[in-house]
C-alpha cells in the first residue's frame, strides 16, 4: 500500500521555469527519498534526506523535509525538457519502503 | 559496476505456466527488493531480502515465490498467475545503513509481464 499523497498529480511547465512537487506521509520515518522514472522504465534515485535534516541540495534539486507536518517538497530549478518524467517520494520506516502516488512532470521546450 | 540487471525484459505467459524472473547486482549490496508496478501507479513493495534472508513479505499471494540464492542474485518464481498480475516487475538493491534505515535503492529496468 502507498504511504501518502503527492501533489500535484500532474504538472506542466515551460523550460526554464521551476517545478515544485509536494509529498505527504502518515507514519514516522527514518528517511525520505525522491526518485525519478521515465516512462515504463526503472527508477533513478535523486536525493535522500534523513529525518533529522531539514533541507538538502543536489545540483538543480532542493528538497525540504518537515517532520512535524509529515511533508516534503522537491524543487527543480531551471527545468529542462529532459526533466520530463514521473517523480516519486519514498519513505523509509524501519526498512519498509513506501512510495507516494507520484507527480507527472512535463517540461515543454 | 553500479547496475542492476533484470531478465527477461518482456515475458508473456499463460495462467498455467511456470516462469522465473531474475535480478542480479554486483555492488555488494546486502538488501534486495521486488516491486510490482501497474501503469500510472507507484511501485508496490512485494518482498525484501536483507542479508539473504526474507525480511518483509507484503502479504503477496503464494503464486509469487521469491528466492535469494546468494547476495548477488534474486529470483521471483511465478506459477498459476492471473491476468491482473500483468505489470512491470522491478528489482532493486541497496545497502542497509543500520538504525536509520536503508540507503538509496538502485533499480533495474524491470520485466514487463503479461499474463494471458
Amino acid at each position: 500500500s502507498q504511504q501518502g499523497e503527492e501533489d500535484p498529480q500532474a504538472l506542466s511547465i515551460q523550460e526554464g521555469e521551476n517545478a515544485t512537487m509536494n509529498c505527504s506521509y502518515k507514519t514516522s520515518i527514518n528517511n525520505l527519498q525522491w526518485y525519478r522514472q521515465n516512462s515504463g522504465r526503472g527508477l533513478v534515485h535523486l536525493i535522500l534526506i534523513r529525518s533529522n535534516e531539514r533541507e538538502k541540495h543536489s545540483g538543480r534539486l532542493r528538497v525540504t523535509l518537515d517532520t512535524s507536518k509529515k511533508s516534503s517538497s522537491l524543487l527543480i530549478t531551471a527545468s529542462r525538457a529532459a526533466d520530463t518524467a514521473s517523480y516519486f517520494c519514498a519513505t523509509d520506516n524501519n526498512n519498509d519502503m513506501r512510495f507516494g502516488a507520484g507527480t507527472r512532470l512535463t517540461v515543454k521546450p | 559496476d553500479t547496475e542492476v540487471t533484470q531478465t527477461p525484459k518482456h515475458l508473456v505467459m499463460g495462467m498455467t505456466n511456470k516462469k522465473s524472473l531474475k535480478c542480479e547486482q554486483h555492488m555488494g549490496h546486502r538488501a534486495m527488493y521486488w516491486y510490482k508496478q501497474k501503469a500510472k501507479k507507484p511501485p508496490e513493495l512485494m518482498f525484501v531480502y536483507s542479508y539473504e534472508k526474507l525480511s518483509i513479505n507484503e502479504s503477496v499471494p503464494s503464486r509469487f515465490s521469491p528466492e535469494c540464492p546468494n547476495s548477488s542474485l534474486l529470483n521471483l518464481h511465478l506459477h498459476a498467475l492471473q491476468p491482473e498480475d500483468s505489470a512491470l516487475y522491478l528489482c532493486a538493491s541497496s545497502q542497509p545503513s543500520g538504525g536509520d534505515g536503508y540507503n538509496e535503492q538502485f533499480f533495474g529496468p524491470g520485466t514487463r509481464l503479461t499474463v494471458l
